[in-house]
């Protein structure tokens, strides 16, 4: 049963800490994508990837958020430093380029104290 | 720049009854519209897809329609059970933009035993 997966599931720290964000989407999926979910605003897209190379990070803040693939089978989301707006559920998913359906992790969920 | 749109924001329903969930979106090139299931505290779960080029899908006792020109679609829900309460959430996949997805808000349904 393939899915994606993310680690950690929930994560708990304090303000200026460095969080990272760990993805592992679906084996033969060349598409990975990064999305914050808040009350207030909804599911956003902050980054996404194709074949490990970055093509739209323009949802992302970026003087504290980094995303990464090192390998196929790896995705990073890191922040740093974290702040108390940052809380959130950050959801990753992935998916085969040319067929449109993303299958989504079960979500970090981020409190920034 | 494309804003999705659902109503209504909640609903609770007595089980066994049909209900239709709505989307607008007011930029009408999309090459999909998708519906998703969301469960407290999980990730997403895609239910429909529809292409630009067609006007419904099925899947059991779900029913999405899609008129791209008015920029709507209604996810029906034939004889609800408790077993569909979540939120629902839909979202268009426009063109030029790589397969970033651009969700509503959501519909918090519960079907009530």
């Amino acid at each position: 049963d393939a899915r994606v997966t993310q680690t950690p599931r929930d994560k708990v720290t304090e303000m200026g800490q460095e969080v990272t964000m760990r993805c592992q989407p679906i084996l033969g999926h060349n598409t990975v994508f990064w999305y914050r979910q808040t009350m207030m605003q909804g599911l956003e897209l902050l980054a996404y990837f194709r074949n490990r190379a970055p093509l739209d990070d323009s949802g992302m803040p970026k003087d504290r958020f980094s995303a990464e693939m090192p390998d196929a089978t790896l995705a990073t989301l890191k922040i740093q430093p974290s702040e108390p707006r940052d809380s959130a559920v950050y959801f990753c998913a992935s998916g085969l380029h040319g067929q449109e359906t993303q299958y989504f992790g079960p979500g970090t969920r981020l409190l920034v104290l | 720049k494309q804003e999705v749109t659902q109503i209504p924001a909640a609903l609770s329903v007595p089980e066994g009854e049909n209900l239709v969930l709505n989307c607008s979106f007011t930029d009408s090139a999309i090459y999909n519209l998708q519906w998703f299931r969301q469960d407290p505290g999980k990730g997403l779960t895609s239910l429909l897809l529809i292409q630009s080029s067609q006007r419904e899908q099925t899947s059991g006792r779900l029913n999405a329609s899609l008129d791209k020109s008015s920029g709507r679609s209604t996810l029906y829900i034939a004889a609800s059970q408790p077993g569909d309460s979540a939120t629902y959430l839909c979202a268009v996949q426009t063109y030029n933009q790589g397969g970033k997805l651009i969700f509503g808000q959501g519909t918090e349904l519960s079907v009530k035993p």
